[in-house]
């Protein structure tokens, strides 16, 4: 079983629209969660973290938290052609020195 | 957010030689950084974790001997790829966090990525 699991894609949306990533994880004491962004050909950036349940909004970026679920999403409002890229879902469990898991992304795809 | 550097950003070599590739951190310190591997429309593959002054941790499947690690400060670590094959050739990015109290440990700052064509 893997420990963060993501669609791959593709996720295609017309621009303007709320796109929806989601992403499970398996270790329930996973404490730090994060969304990065890869533009093909490119290294990942961070995009958000999140620790605690519930929403946390920043811009366009809505990150979803249930660790009940042992669940995260990324929602992206009013999304855009330069939204198109892969989108990776980090997962690490409590402490410090934990490694981070990363999912094997979602690639979005934006229509204009 | 922090920066993290890498150089060089592409490098082309023949068979059988070694290639280093350096990881920056440039406005932290990095007690510990991880080198990874990515191949075309793959993700991202933990090679090792290197920390400051001691001996890198290297993920099962990942040879030591042909991937050697050099963490000898808190902002620069090494990736030398030894006598490499063009199975070598893929997209190697480095990541740094803090550790040190009052740093970000939670967080994981990418470098750019070091693309590493062996002909």
């Amino acid at each position: 079983q893997k420990e963060v699991e993501q669609n791959s894609g593709p996720l295609s949306v017309p621009e303007g629209a709320i796109a929806s990533l989601n992403c499970t994880y398996s270790d329930r004491v996973s404490q730090s969660f994060f969304w990065y962004r890869q533009y093909s050909g490119k290294s990942p950036e961070l995009i958000m973290s999140i620790y605690s349940n519930g929403d946390k909004e920043d811009g366009r970026f809505t990150a979803q938290l249930n660790k009940a679920s042992q669940y995260v999403s990324l929602l992206i409002r009013d999304s855009q052609p330069s939204d198109s890229a892969t989108y990776l879902c980090a997962v690490k469990g409590s402490g410090g020195y934990q490694k981070v898991t990363f999912g094997t992304g979602t690639k979005l795809q934006v229509i204009p | 957010g922090a920066v993290v550097s890498q150089h060089p950003s592409r490098v082309i070599c023949k068979s059988g030689t070694s290639v280093k590739i350096e990881c920056r951190s440039l406005d932290f310190q990095a007690t510990t950084m991880f080198w990874y591997r990515q191949f075309p429309k793959q993700s991202l593959m933990l090679m090792a974790t290197s920390n400051e002054g001691s001996k890198a941790t290297y993920e099962q499947g990942v040879e030591k001997d042909k991937f050697l690690i050099n963490h000898a400060s808190l902002t620069l670590s090494t990736l030398t790829v030894t006598s490499a094959h063009p199975e070598d050739s893929s997209f190697y990015i480095c990541s740094a966090r803090d550790f040190r109290a009052g740093g970000d440990a939670e967080t994981q700052y990418f470098g750019p990525g070091t693309r590493l064509l062996v002909l």
